[in-house]
């Protein structure tokens, strides 16, 4: 099992600049959720899904969009970034036990 | 709200030591607390879970308690070694929102040889 895969591990954007960060996991999971972590911040939740169709916001979901077409994949769409989403954005997912899985991170930096 | 406090930013220790990591959260008891370790430039990896109902979990060595009534969690890990060095997290869930974490900002823990 590859778990929680993230694509790209790196990414700068110019202000406006729209893109996705991908997400995918091979343990059939039904919980998936984005998060971002900021010095001195922590890890804040942006959105999770509880399954495929179904998407919710978390604490800090402005200026991001999410869908979950399929089970296995969960992107995260920056529709015009702006400086204050530099960040390292995290994906995870959770199977029965509550024990939730992380992916390696994107480190996002927006000029 | 729900909030989960980290006291200390950082914790060093001399390696053989036993390391306590302190975690406070507010307002009700969360139905469990997480603790996950999670080193420079890689994604935060779970170590233990712990229940409402539970007093003391251990996973080799590493041992983390629950108490209700300090609203508090405590996590040791005896007999550090260097390679213990990392940021360890805490988390609160089971609560609405489909179970969905709040974490702490961390401690980083240092071991010294």
């Amino acid at each position: 099992n590859a778990g929680v895969t993230q694509t790209p591990k790196f990414q700068v954007l110019k202000t406006g600049q729209s893109m996705t960060l991908q997400c995918a996991q091979d343990m059939n999971h039904e919980y998936m959720s984005w998060y971002r972590q900021d010095p001195g911040m922590g890890l804040r939740l942006i959105h999770y899904s509880v399954g495929a169709g179904i998407t919710d916001q978390g604490e800090v979901p402005n200026g991001y969009n999410v869908s979950r077409s399929t089970t296995e994949d969960f992107p995260l769409r920056l529709l015009s970034a702006a400086p204050s989403q530099t960040s390292v954005y995290f994906c995870a997912s959770r199977g029965g036990s509550d024990t939730q899985y992380f992916g390696p991170g994107t480190r996002l930096t927006v000029l | 709200s729900q909030k989960i406090e980290q006291n200390s930013e950082a914790l060093n220790i001399q390696e053989g030591k036993t390391a306590t990591l302190t975690c406070n959260y507010t307002n009700y008891s969360p139905a469990y607390l997480q603790w996950y370790r999670q080193d420079p430039g890689r994604g935060p990896v779970f170590l233990l879970l712990i229940r409402e109902n539970e007093k003391e979990k251990r996973k080799e060595r590493l041992k983390v308690t629950f108490d209700t009534t300090l609203k508090q969690s405590l996590f040791h890990i005896t007999a550090s070694q260097p390679a213990d060095s990392a940021t360890y997290l805490c988390a609160r869930g089971g609560g609405g929102s489909q179970g969905n974490l709040i974490f702490g900002k961390g401690t980083k823990l240092s071991v010294k040889p």
